[in-house]
């Protein structure tokens, strides 16, 4: 069965400092792995996808994310934090069954200060 | 509007009455979804329709819960009997095609306080 660990409930960073949030994954196929982002009161939005093509996958608002078999790992990342990515994070993998059912993680809530 | 539109956004019931929860998936799209927020935690997947048909529903965590989505667009998603452990918001999500790389597009969801 599939599942995904998320290290870290919260994490405080400042302003322009990196961000590096993590996420651990189970899967008894090669996985389809997922960032999406929740600002309050909203749904997700999806930041980046792993589908197996390349390991270092680049997504919206300078968020990359780089797949790791060895390790199980799929940790997100961006070089500068900006006062706009406060926000929670999910990470998810595909449930298999073809149609792409996502088993989430509890998520990780980022805070940025100045 | 082009996204995935919910209602109502906040609903409050009294224990044990009857609520349904409605979902406008972007048009066109072919896979809907609807997933539940416990406060603090990650969405759950709830149950899946391709077009009309429900395909999986083993995310429903009781037959008070029923979900029906009868001419491949708009879902409902009814509670009977509510309990207080069905506070919550429900997500809806949709899909332009059937597939594991298929990205969701979620609604703002609907955040359900039962009383």
């Amino acid at each position: 069965a599939q599942s995904v660990t998320q290290l870290g409930s919260h994490v405080s960073v400042s302003e322009g400092a990196l961000v590096l949030l993590r996420c651990n994954y189970s899967s008894s196929v090669p996985p389809y792995l997922f960032w999406y982002v929740q600002y309050p009161n909203q749904g997700l939005q999806l930041l980046l996808k792993y589908t197996s093509a390349a390991t270092l996958v680049k997504g919206i608002n300078g968020f990359e994310a780089e797949f790791k078999k060895s390790e199980t790992s799929f940790h997100l990342t961006k070089p500068s934090a900006h006062m706009s990515d406060a926000a929670e994070y999910f990470c998810a993998v595909s449930g298999g069954g073809g149609y792409n059912k996502l088993i989430f993680g509890a998520g990780t809530r980022l805070a940025v200060h100045p | 509007g082009a996204g995935v539109s919910q209602s109502p956004r906040y609903k409050v019931a009294k224990r044990g009455q009857d609520v349904a929860l409605r979902c406008d998936p972007i048009s066109g799209h072919v896979s809907l979804f609807w997933y539940q927020q416990a406060l603090g935690q990650g969405p759950e997947f709830l149950t899946y329709f391709q077009n009309e048909a429900q395909l999986d529903k083993s995310g429903l965590p009781s037959d008070r819960f029923f979900a029906e989505r009868p001419e491949g667009s708009v879902s409902t998603l009814k509670i009977q009997r509510t309990q207080q452990e069905d506070s919550a918001v429900y997500l809806c999500a949709s899909s332009l095609a059937v597939g594991q790389g298929q990205p969701q597009h979620f609604g703002d969801g609907t955040r359900l306080s039962i009383l």
